[in-house]
């Protein structure tokens, strides 16, 4: 059974502050990663697909890296707004009996104090 | 650009109906994917269609299936429905296949079985 795993579960944070947070994926057969972004009473926002070992992408303040020979991704948001709040979710793709499936994880769920 | 739509928005079954949910996907994108959100379970991926086919399929028992039309807007059918079906749906297209490209969510039907 495929599991991903994101840490912390919550995060409470001042705005201004920069934080970080993890998602962890099985280490074999990687195919690619997801990020979303969930605001409350919104739908999922797509923020990054992530398919090489070493990537690194950006959008705005939001960056997030992958290293897939170890099973591990950060996402990083600089600087924190009040408009950031929301729950981040990983989705993980792999090769072989799991192609074709998107496992996610449970998501961390951030909140920014202005 | 008009965005991805979901209709009806809200439903109310008994158990033991069927339903039908229905997906219009963002102009020009070929691919519609489908998810169920519940509280207990998260975000989990049910199934993407492409090109009329489906291409990718999660961890779902065979009484929820979907479709594809020429157009692309894309319907999902769950028969003999459970007290566990009741979940929120949400749908996505994406240019392409979504484990390449970025997804862009509808807002979601809102089932609930009684």
């Amino acid at each position: 059974i495929l599991n991903v795993e994101q840490s912390p579960q919550s995060l409470h944070v001042q705005e201004g502050d920069s934080t970080n947070f993890t998602c962890s994926f099985p280490s074999s057969n990687f195919y690619a990663l997801h990020w979303y972004r969930w605001e409350t009473a919104k739908s999922p926002e797509a923020l990054f697909v992530m398919t090489l070992n070493g990537d690194e992408k950006k959008k705005g303040r939001i960056s997030a890296t992958l290293n897939t020979k170890e099973g591990y991704s950060y996402l990083y948001i600089k600087g924190s707004q009040p408009e950031d709040s929301a729950t981040y979710l990983c989705a993980f793709n792999g090769h072989g009996g799991s192609q074709g499936n998107l496992i996610f994880g449970k998501g961390t769920k951030l909140s920014v104090k202005p | 650009k008009a965005g991805v739509t979901q209709t009806p928005r809200y439903l109310i079954k008994t158990r033991g109906q069927q339903v039908t949910l229905s997906c219009s996907p963002i102009s020009g994108h070929r691919s519609v994917s489908w998810y169920q959100q519940t509280p207990g379970q998260g975000l989990q991926f049910l199934f993407e269609y492409f090109s009329e086919t489906q291409r990718n399929k999660g961890n779902f028992p065979g009484r929820f299936s979907g479709r594809q039309f020429s157009n692309s807007r894309s319907e999902m059918n769950v028969s003999t429905l459970e007290l566990g079906d009741s979940a929120l749906y949400l749908c996505a297209s994406s240019l392409g296949l979504l484990f390449s490209y970025e997804q862009y969510f509808g807002p979601g039907t809102r089932l609930t079985v009684t």
